[in-house]
C-alpha cells in the first residue's frame, strides 16, 4: 500500500538554527498537511497546502514556519530560528483531493529535538 | 472555546469483549468526524469517517455512531483482540476545508 514517507526520523538541532523537515506524500495525492504532536499532548494542525499554495493555517503556523513543494514529489516544512518549545513530533499527511472528509494518510513523523 | 474530549485516558478490557470509546465536543458544528488509530511512535492511521447527516457507520468489527444533538460520537470495537491495543483518536472538521481538530485520544489495552 502506498505510504507517506518522512525524513529524517529524528532531528536534533541547536536553538536558533533552521530546520527543514521533508515529506514525500502519496504520489497521486493533491492535498498536503503538516501536524505536530508535543510529547503527551494532542495532535495539532499546522497547515494545509493545495495547488502550490497554503489552503488553511492555524495560529501555531506563524512567520517562523513555511512550507514548500520544491518539486513533484517532496513537501517540506521549514522552521526558522527554532525555539525549545518547537520540540515535538511533526507529522506530514496527504489526501487524494480537497473534497470534504477525505481520509488523511499520515507518515510516521519526524521527532524534532531542540537543545 | 471549542473542546473535544475523549473518555478516560486509558481503557482496559478483556479479549472478546466490546470496547466502547467516547468522543464529546462543545462549541463546535462539525461537518464530519473521523476516527484514527495511533500506535506508539507511529503516525495516525485512518479508520472510519461519519458525516453529520449519518447516524451510524460500520466496517468489519468497527462501528461508529454520531449524535449531533448530544454532540457525541461513540466508537465500538466488537470481539476485541490484543492486536486492537492502541490509542484511538477522534478528529473533527468544520465545513471550511479539511483541517482536523483532534481529541486527546483514548489508550485501549485488550488483555488476553
Amino acid at each position: 500500500e502506498p505510504e507517506v514517507t518522512q525524513t529524517p526520523s529524528h532531528q536534533v538541532t541547536q536553538m536558533g538554527q533552521e530546520v527543514i523537515l521533508r515529506c514525500v506524500p502519496i504520489s497521486n495525492h493533491l492535498y498536503f498537511y503538516w501536524y505536530r504532536q508535543i510529547l503527551g499532548q494532542k495532535v495539532e494542525f499546522l497547515v494545509s497546502f493545495y495547488n502550490n499554495e497554503i489552503s488553511e493555517k492555524s495560529e501555531i503556523f506563524d512567520d517562523q514556519f513555511s512550507v514548500e513543494r520544491p518539486d513533484g514529489s517532496n513537501f517540506t516544512l521549514k522552521i526558522r530560528s527554532t525555539k525549545l518549545e518547537d520540540s515535538a513530533m511533526y507529522f506530514c499527511a496527504s489526501s487524494e483531493d480537497r473534497a470534504q472528509g477525505q481520509p488523511q494518510h499520515f507518515g510516521d513523523g519526524t521527532r524534532l529535538s531542540i537543545l | 472555546s471549542q473542546k473535544i474530549e475523549q473518555n478516560s485516558e486509558a481503557l482496559n478490557i478483556q479479549e472478546g469483549k466490546t470496547a466502547t470509546l467516547t468522543c464529546n465536543y462543545t462549541n463546535y458544528s462539525p461537518a464530519y468526524l473521523q476516527w484514527y488509530r495511533q500506535d506508539p511512535g507511529r503516525g495516525p492511521v485512518f479508520l472510519l469517517l461519519i458525516r453529520e447527516n449519518e447516524k451510524e457507520k460500520r466496517k468489519e468489527r468497527l462501528k461508529v455512531t454520531f449524535d449531533t444533538t448530544l454532540k457525541q460520537s461513540l466508537f465500538h470495537i466488537t470481539a476485541s483482540q490484543p492486536a486492537d491495543s492502541a490509542t484511538y483518536l477522534c478528529a473533527l472538521a468544520r465545513n471550511a476545508g479539511n483541517m482536523l481538530t483532534f481529541g486527546g485520544g483514548t489508550r485501549l489495552m485488550v488483555k488476553p
